[in-house]
């Protein structure tokens, strides 16, 4: 099984400014890694998959990177609507699926 | 836009059952492989099974195995997870996701989750 490990588990961040987040694999599972977004109380939305590509209406300060092992989530100019829990999900090796524990993000 | 719609979830003892149902519309549901990821309280995302798009084939997390079971009727557009032998550790909001296929660089079908429902939860408490 794939272990997935999300970096840093909270990052505190000014509205305005760039946030990035860190997931990396075990193995390699090459560009097949989607990220989602979690707000309080709502189910998990996708914003990446292919580690790049951006889902449907997600908008273009939403931008991932990498391949192999290392992954990057990065927001360009963070909204309110911003401020939330972030999972990457490998999809390469399944069965299973398996997601990292969670980056929140936090209002500094 | 497509709709993922969990019930069933509610309060059950430590040994009891429950059977959750997934209404799905606004797709071909016939045509996706469906899932239930899981979420305890405070806690992250655990994968817990998954259907083929006709029911032939399924896969259990080793947490589940032998306690669940997932069935699908396509005819009615509906996912059911049957839970039996349940845990405290089973307490948890349950989403149903539908999966979406894509043809990587390498030309190898991938499937990633495109939609999730809300969730039910499910408590397992005396």
């Amino acid at each position: 099984e794939i272990v997935m490990t999300q970096s840093p588990a909270t990052l505190s961040v000014s509205p305005g400014e760039r946030a990035t987040l860190s997931c990396r694999a075990s193995q390699s599972v090459n560009s097949n890694l989607a990220w989602y977004q979690q707000k309080p109380g709502q189910a998990p939305r996708l914003l990446i998959y292919g580690a790049s590509t951006r889902a449907t209406g997600i908008p273009a300060r939403f931008s991932g990177s990498g391949s192999g092992t290392e992954f990057t989530l990065t927001i360009s100019s963070l909204q309110s609507e911003d401020f939330a829990v972030y999972y990457c999900q490998q999809y390469n090796n399944w069965p299973p699926y398996t997601f990292g524990q969670g980056t929140k993000l936090e209002i500094k | 836009e497509v709709q993922l719609v969990e019930s069933g979830g509610g309060l059950v003892q430590p040994g009891g059952s429950l059977r959750l149902s997934c209404s799905a519309s606004r797709f071909t549901f016939s045509s996706y492989a469906m899932h239930w990821v899981r979420q305890a309280p405070g806690k992250g995302l655990e994968y817990v099974s998954a259907i083929s798009s006709d029911g032939g084939s399924t896969y259990y997390a080793d947490s589940v195995k032998g306690r669940f079971t997932i069935s699908r009727d396509n005819s009615k557009n509906t996912l059911y997870l049957q839970m039996s032998s349940l845990r405290a550790g089973d307490t948890a909001v349950y989403y149903c996701v539908k999966d979406q296929k894509y043809v990587d660089t390498a030309m190898v079908t991938r499937y990633y989750f495109d939609y999730w429902g809300q969730g039910t939860l499910v408590t397992v408490s005396s």
